[in-house]
């Protein structure tokens, strides 16, 4: 069975770090492109971050472009998000999203998402 | 980028209903669109995606149609299990957009 299990959230200060993991099972996750997607109080969903399977193409929301960096080891079947210079509007549940190969697939695999609150 | 709009933003309806959502993008993205259902607590399910593509094992009352900047999600028979929150999303270009979801609740 596919899944695909968040984990890193947690209660930050304004300007701080997090690193937020996503481990994957029960499919070939090297063969699959990934994405990070947020959810913010009343708000809608928001993709933030993207990867390619072979790791060397990344793109990013702007929102969020200059302070969080995504990455992959597929040694370990997990993926990265690591967040800098944290912002109350950067509060939101994260999700890590599978992407199947081809063009413009949907997101067909959601993580449980984990919690991220920004605030002192 | 690419916004996405959804109407209505919410709607009661009782079940047994057709419900119909609407979705439309600020320029042309083909069929290169996706609608997925979330429920409080739950992750993002996917629905259908290419527009029309029913995702395998999503009961056939649900069915999408569509192309350019128009689109729809039509339940046919509104089922109990089926209040929630729908976004339709583009996959046409990156930054990836959805729309601001709308809300199905109980009349």
């Amino acid at each position: 069975e596919v899944h695909l299990v968040e984990s890193g959230g947690g209660l930050v200060q304004p300007g701080g770090s997090l690193r937020l993991s996503c481990a994957a099972s029960g499919f070939t996750f090297s063969s699959y492109e990934m994405n990070w997607v947020r959810l913010a109080p009343g708000k809608g969903l928001e993709w933030i971050s993207y990867i390619n399977s072979d790791g060397r193409s990344t793109y990013y929301a702007d929102s969020v472009k200059g302070r969080v960096t995504v990455s992959r080891d597929d040694a370990k079947n997990s993926m990265y998000l690591q967040m800098n210079d944290l912002r109350g509007d950067d509060t939101a549940l994260y999700y890590c999203a599978r992407e199947p190969p081809g063009y413009s697939s949907p997101l067909d695999c959601w993580g449980q998402g984990t919690l991220v609150t920004v605030s002192s | 980028d690419i916004q996405m709009t959804q109407s209505p933003s919410s709607l009661s309806a009782s079940v047994g209903d057709r419900v119909t959502i609407t979705c439309r993008a600020s320029q042309t993205i083909s069929t290169y669109l996706n609608w997925y259902q979330q429920k409080p607590g739950s992750a993002p399910k996917i629905l259908i995606y290419g527009a029309s593509t029913l995702q395998s094992g999503v009961p056939s009352r649900f069915s999408g149609s569509g192309s350019g900047t128009d689109f729809t999600l039509t339940i046919s028979s509104l089922q109990p299990e089926d209040f929630a929150t729908y976004s339709c999303q583009q996959s046409y270009s990156i930054p990836y957009t959805f729309g601001p979801g709308t809300k199905v609740q109980i009349k």
